[in-house]
């Protein structure tokens, strides 16, 4: 059981490239998220999917779209990627328990646009 | 080195003393609240979680406290050990709610 797992886990791009990472999780969860976290601040949400077939936008969006491709993997896609992205990303996954959704985090994909 | 939490508040305490990381939540409606770790190069780890119809629980080494009337939540530490430096974030969530909101984080140094 791997839990979520995140691909690349560095790269570097170039203003106006675009790129897509990759998430997958393990554990039959429904609920899927990418979030964004920059120096001094939290994690802020880009896109979640509330279950598979639903993407809705989160905190901040501008700038990304995201493919829920089956139940297992949630894409985020930067179609032309500026400064202002480089960030860490982290996908997390979660599960309803008890009413409440728990949320499980990748290791996160650092991210540097130059 | 890990640029996350460059600018955040930091808390340093002696190996072995207690640590209390201190967190405001901002929406009355949140009756979920959790605390993450993160280490550096990590993803966040959940902790602990605490239900709006409690006002403590315990854990491992860990407690939670909540106190509705201020909007305030806070983790509890004992025997602080340097496995415990990360950076510390509470977050905020409702029954059935998809959206987690958190704040900023503390970072913790555990000196030894």
């Amino acid at each position: 059981n791997a839990g979520v797992t995140q691909t690349p886990k560095f790269q570097v791009l170039k203003t106006g490239q675009s790129m897509t990472l990759q998430c997958a999780q393990d554990m039959n969860h429904n609920s899927m998220y990418w979030y964004r976290q920059d120096p001094g601040m939290g994690l802020r949400l880009i896109y979640y999917s509330a279950s598979e077939g639903t993407t809705d936008k989160g905190e901040v969006p501008n700038g990304y779209n995201v493919s829920r491709l089956n139940k297992r993997e949630f894409s985020l896609r930067l179609e032309s990627a500026a400064p202002s992205q480089t960030s860490v990303y982290f996908c997390a996954s979660s599960g309803l328990a008890g009413g409440y959704y728990e949320q499980y985090f990748g290791p996160g994909t650092r991210l540097t646009v130059t | 080195g890990e640029s996350v939490g460059l600018h955040l508040p930091t808390l340093s305490v002696q190996e072995g003393d207690n640590s209390i990381i201190n967190c405001a939540y901002s929406n009355s409606a949140s009756d979920y609240f959790i605390w993450y770790k993160q280490e550096s190069g990590k993803g966040p780890q959940f902790i602990i979680d605490i239900r709006s119809n409690m006002d403590k629980r315990q854990g491992q080494r860990v407690t939670v406290l909540l106190n509705k009337t201020v909007k305030h939540l806070s983790l509890q530490i004992a025997a602080t050990q340097p496995g415990d430096s990360a950076v510390y974030f509470c977050a905020e969530n409702r029954a059935g709610g998809f959206k987690t909101i958190f704040g900023a984080g503390t970072r913790l140094f555990v000196k030894a």
